[in-house]
């Protein structure tokens, strides 16, 4: 089973700030890696698949990157709206887990 | 527009069966299968499985095969998701995503808190 780790847990920034959130998967995933954004009571959204293509009505600050095993979600300013939680999941192989989540919150 | 609306808030005892609904409206459904994800309170989302509206093959997470069956009804545009023999770390809230068999989920149902408590 593929293993996502994500880093940092917790990230506390400031509204306009840029964001760097990291996953890192236990063995090749090519470029089958998608973020998630998760806000308290709400079902996950998604934001990028496939480690780069934004998802229909997904604003221009979020982007991803990376292939293989190291893959990265950049939020180029922080909006008031991006808090919450990021999770990677990976659907290269089965069964198409989820990370543990990187929390952004206001400093 | 694409709806998943789910079944509420269930409390079941140790050892007891739930089932879940997941209503499709907005898109064909036969023409989608649908995923099922849980989260366990402040943890990450978990993959269970998944199970084509078109012809109900099915695709299991290990750790859920031998207590979960997925299913479709194509009449009324539902799909189920039932989990047997119940434990306390069962407690958690399950979401039915909309899956073409990529696994990648663009539509999500509202979540169904499934508590499970003696």
């Amino acid at each position: 089973e593929i293993v996502l780790t994500q880093s940092p847990a917790t990230l506390s920034l400031s509204p306009g700030e840029r964001a760097t959130l990291s996953c890192r998967a236990s063995q090749s995933i090519s470029d089958y890696l998608a973020w998630y954004q998760q806000k308290p009571g709400q079902a996950p959204r998604l934001l990028i698949y496939d480690a780069s293509y934004r998802a229909t009505g997904i604003p221009a600050r979020f982007s991803g990157s990376g292939s293989g095993t190291d893959f990265t979600l950049t939020i180029s300013s922080l909006q008031p709206e991006d808090f919450g939680v990021y999770y990677c999941q990976q659907r290269s192989t089965w069964p198409f887990n989820f990370g543990p989540g990187t929390k952004v919150d206001i400093k | 527009q694409v709806q998943l609306v789910q079944s509420g808030a269930e409390v079941k005892k140790p050892g007891a069966s739930v089932e879940v609904s997941c209503k499709a409206s907005g898109y064909t459904f036969s023409n989608y299968g649908i995923s099922w994800v849980r989260q366990v309170p402040g943890q990450g989302p978990e993959w269970m499985g998944w199970i084509s509206a078109y012809n109900s093959n099915t695709n299991y997470a290990q750790k859920f095969q031998d207590r979960v069956t997925l299913s479709t009804d194509t009449s009324t545009d539902t799909a189920y998701m039932e989990l047997r023999s119940l434990t306390s770390d069962d407690t958690a809230v399950y979401y039915c995503a909309r899956d073409p068999g990529t696994r990648v989920f663009t539509y999500w149902g509202q979540g169904t808190l499934v508590t499970v408590s003696s």
